[in-house]
């Protein structure tokens, strides 16, 4: 059974600081991994989505690598703004599925000024 | 940019009670979601639908859960006797293809069953 796991649960920066977040799932066999931004009460917002042929992938402040074998991934945001204070989630579609999405508890993020 | 729209954003309901939750996907989307957070907890899957069949659900959703598409833009879905256990945020999601693509999600509507 796929567990998808983040850590930490919660972190604070002084803004300007580049943010690393981790995700960490026990099954490798990935069709796919994707990370959201959720604000409070708010959707989900879909922020890189890497295929599981992919080790990389970007979009502009955004980075997000994946290895697979080792059953991890990782969220970079360069240059952190207080703008980007918010909960991160990862989340992967295992290939026995049909497009079902298992996420993490995620991290929540405050970027101080 | 298209997105994914749902309404109601919030509905009260009693115990016991059918409430019909409704999400308008990306119109040319193929793939259809419902998920839902319970306060605290993470993001949990309930179905996914394709080409007008349930294609995947979760222990979740059991016989009081139904899904829809009426018609060529809406995608609904139904719980029929509500439970307090079922108070939630209840996304709505949409992807072009079931594995390739990314999965865009709605807004949320916040169920509350008193």
């Amino acid at each position: 059974k796929q567990e998808v796991t983040q850590i930490p649960a919660a972190l604070s920066v002084p803004e300007g600081e580049n943010l690393v977040l981790n995700c960490s799932f026990t099954d490798s066999a990935i069709y796919n991994l994707q990370w959201f931004r959720q604000d409070p009460g708010k959707g989900l917002t879909s922020l890189l989505l890497i295929q599981s042929s992919q080790r990389e992938q970007t979009s502009g402040r955004l980075n997000a690598s994946l290895d697979k074998s080792s059953g991890r991934s990782t969220l970079y945001i360069a240059a952190s703004q207080p703008g980007d204070s918010a909960t991160y989630l990862c989340a992967v579609r295992t290939t026995d599925s049909w497009g079902k999405l298992q996420f993490g508890a995620g991290t929540q993020v405050v970027v101080t000024p | 940019e298209p997105e994914v729209t749902q309404t109601p954003s919030h509905q009260v309901t009693q115990m016991g009670q059918e409430v019909i939750l409704r999400c308008v996907p990306i119109s040319n989307h193929l793939y259809f979601y419902w998920y839902r957070q319970i306060l605290g907890q993470k993001v949990e899957f309930l179905v996914s639908f394709y080409n007008n069949e349930i294609s995947e659900k979760s222990e979740i959703f059991d016989d009081q859960f139904s899904v829809e598409r009426p018609d060529g833009s809406n995608f609904t879905l139904k719980i029929r006797s509500t439970k307090l256990e079922d108070s939630a945020m209840y996304f709505c999601a949409s992807s072009g293809t079931s594995g390739g693509t990314e999965q865009f999600f709605g807004p949320g509507t916040r169920l509350t069953v008193l």
